[in-house]
């Protein structure tokens, strides 16, 4: 029983550097998202997908790309990191859409961006 | 972007004292979601709520979707340490596909 899997679990990326946070899901989810994670600032939409092929942008899109090929795995990728990514994300999947109740989250990757 | 504002950001109570924190919005929601989310972890799903007016409870929470659609309540009954976290709303708008989240409330139980 997988549910949501991120990886990695914790990063140190140096400002400019770029890299890929994994999220894959095992329920046959249509729906992914990613959320970043601030102290004070609860959970905010970076990027969500509503199926495999289909992406779109939530509150705070800049600075990272999203794909979903297929239906298991949303990667989010940051082009050029900055310290003002060093934050919390959080992967989301749900079958029904999130107003069904059934939106089941990853355990987070904690970035720090130097 | 649309927040939901979740008041109170931080309670210290004593173990067995009910706890009551709410979140509120000026937009209209058909759906409120109640999370808790423990050091380390992803938020985790308490109840979710439907229908304006609905009550639910799971053990000794109590949630309910306010009439007004634009606000919700969670309360826990009888504290114990295990229900140390930060509890976090959500809301979604009809015809939304996203989910808005509250900033967070804090709970700290002394025992």
């Amino acid at each position: 029983n997988a549910g949501v899997t991120q990886t990695p679990k914790f990063q140190v990326l140096k400002t400019g550097q770029s890299m890929t946070l994994q999220c894959a899901q095992d329920m046959n989810h249509e729906y992914m998202s990613w959320y970043r994670q601030d102290p004070g600032m609860g959970l905010r939409l970076i990027h969500y997908s509503v199926g495999a092929g289909i992406t779109d942008q939530g509150e705070v899109p800049n600075g990272y790309n999203v794909s979903r090929s297929t239906t298991e795995d949303f990667p989010l990728r940051l082009l050029s990191a900055a310290p003002s990514q060093t934050s919390v994300y959080f992967c989301a999947s749900s079958y029904g859409g999130w107003g069904s109740g059934e939106a089941f989250f990853g355990q987070g990757t904690r970035l720090t961006v130097v | 972007g649309q927040q939901l504002n979740q008041s109170p950001q931080s309670m210290f109570i004593q173990e067995g004292e009910d706890v009551s924190m709410n979140c509120t919005s000026s937009s209209i929601f058909n759906t409120w979601l109640w999370y808790k989310q423990e050091p380390g972890e992803g938020p985790v799903l308490l109840i979710a709520l439907y229908k304006a007016g609905e009550l639910t409870s799971n053990g000794r929470l109590t949630a309910q979707f306010g009439i007004t659609r634009k606000d919700s309540f969670l309360n826990i009954s009888a504290s114990i340490p295990s229900d140390v976290g930060i509890y976090f709303c959500a809301g979604q708008r009809e015809g939304a596909q996203k989910l808005v989240f509250g900033q967070g409330t804090r709970l700290t139980i002394n025992p």
